[in-house]
């Protein structure tokens, strides 16, 4: 199974802030990961698709990068609704696989 | 509008069995998988397999495997995850999703939380 690492589990942050969460992969995925939004309470978000693009209805603050193991999600001016957890997913193969996720909370 | 439903929250005992529920509307059925994610208690995404409804073909994570099983009846647009014999770590959060062509779940339903208990 491919294994996705985020680290750091958690981070705080300022609202205004530029934000980037990293993840990485046990193996070459390409360009196959995703990026979801979570919530308390509430079921996951896309924000993300194939690294790079956008999902709509996403706000373009969202940003991804990377391919290959490594990958990034910025945030480019932290706002007060995206204090969160932030999942990667890879889709390259089956099964899928998810990020441990990464916390982002208010400085 | 694309809508996954879920069915309600279910509380049981070790041992018995049940199945939940995702009622997909607004698309074509048949034109997407659905993924299953289990989410434990203060935990992340684990995700436990898919199917197709056009068929049923599935995948499931080894994880999942033989523990679970997922249907589909595309008649009624409405995916199905069971478990014949439940454990109290089966407690979770359980979500569905539709899955798209471009390797990810765009549509989530709004989960099903099971708590087994004795």
């Amino acid at each position: 199974d491919i294994q996705l690492t985020q680290s750091p589990s958690s981070l705080s942050a300022s609202v205004g802030d530029r934000v980037t969460i990293p993840c990485r992969a046990s193996q070459n995925i390409s360009t196959y990961v995703n990026w979801y939004q979570q919530k308390p309470g509430k079921a996951p978000n896309l924000l993300i698709y194939r690294a790079s693009t956008l999902q709509s209805g996403a706000p373009s603050r969202f940003s991804g990068s990377g391919s290959g193991t490594d990958f990034t999600l910025t945030i480019s001016t932290l706002q007060p609704e995206d204090f969160a957890t932030y999942y990667c997913q890879q889709g390259y193969n089956v099964p899928l696989t998810f990020g441990g996720g990464t916390k982002v909370e208010i400085k | 509008e694309v809508q996954l439903v879920q069915s309600g929250a279910e509380v049981k005992k070790p041992g018995e069995s049940l199945r939940v529920s995702c009622k997909g509307s607004g698309y074509s059925f048949t034109n997407y998988w659905i993924s299953w994610v289990r989410q434990m208690p203060g935990k992340g995404l684990e995700w436990m397999g898919r199917i197709d409804p056009t068929d049923s073909y599935t995948n499931y994570s080894p994880s999942f495997q033989g523990h679970v099983t997922i249907s589909a009846d595309k008649s009624i647009s409405t995916a199905y995850l069971q478990w014949s014999s439940l454990k109290a770590s089966d407690t979770a959060m359980y979500y569905c999703a539709r899955r798209t062509g471009t390797s990810n779940e765009d549509y989530w339903g709004q989960g099903t939380l099971v708590t087994v208990s004795s």
